[in-house]
């Protein structure tokens, strides 16, 4: 049982736009940053998002972050195949949970 | 270019014991936390404790507490996991990342550990 919720899969066509949620609670989300971290099949995550809605350099602008109250979400825009991975939010715990805790993971299909 | 290198894969047996290596590189290592995160065959991502090479403050997830030991060689810039004794549930990804300012930015390639009678 993760920390952070996220629904198990999404999926989108080419060129859609997908919102990825991520729900916590008053320790985490709702008082600390939150990263998104791609994970393409067989490789490490990848940071994708951080402190809620920043790009690292190199990260397309297609994706952004957002955060209110509790809860995170990821969206992504012109959807490409390549996009195609495992997305996980993370954010800092106040409680003995953490400091690092992270959703469940959300499956990305493009259709 | 900030980059953090795992050791090999391993295959274990129940009750043998581990030690698996993480080299970072590109950076003042002892200024940043490293992180180790367990991810079992297709699940999620999991905490299991991070230490500060600097001062070697380490923190455990309380799941993790007494199971394995995270300990670094500032002189290598090395951060290491072990077990004790290993059990088939260990099986699983494992993986260590440098904690930015909150959070981890880089992650290294990761070790798969592979526990069998």
């Amino acid at each position: 049982q993760s920390v952070l919720t996220q629904a198990p899969s999404a999926s989108g066509t080419p060129g859609q736009r997908v919102i990825i949620s991520c729900s916590g609670s008053s320790s985490n989300i709702g008082s600390n940053v939150v990263n998104w971290y791609q994970q393409l099949p067989g490789t490490a995550p990848k940071l994708l998002i951080y402190s809620n809605n920043r790009r690292p350099s190199g990260v397309p602008d297609r994706f952004s972050g957002s955060k209110s109250g509790t809860s995170a979400s990821l969206a992504i825009s012109g959807l490409q195949s390549e996009d195609e991975a495992d997305y996980y939010c993370a954010a800092w715990d106040d409680n003995l949970n953490g400091p690092w805790v992270f959703g469940g993971g959300t499956k990305l299909t493009v259709l | 270019e900030v980059q953090l290198v795992q050791s090999g894969a391993e295959v274990k047996k129940p009750g043998e014991s581990l030690k698996m290596s993480c080299k970072g590189s590109g950076y003042d290592f002892t200024t940043y936390w490293i992180g180790w995160v367990r991810q079992m065959p297709g699940k999620g991502l999991e905490w299991m404790g991070t230490i500060y090479p600097g001062d070697s403050d380490t923190r455990y997830s309380p799941s993790f507490q007494g199971q394995v030991t995270i300990s670094a060689d500032n002189s290598i810039s090395t951060a290491y996991l072990q077990w004790s004794s290993l059990k088939a549930s260990d099986t699983a990804i494992y993986y260590c990342a440098r904690q930015g300012a909150w959070l981890p930015d880089y992650w290294g390639q990761g070790t798969l550990v592979t526990v069998s009678s």
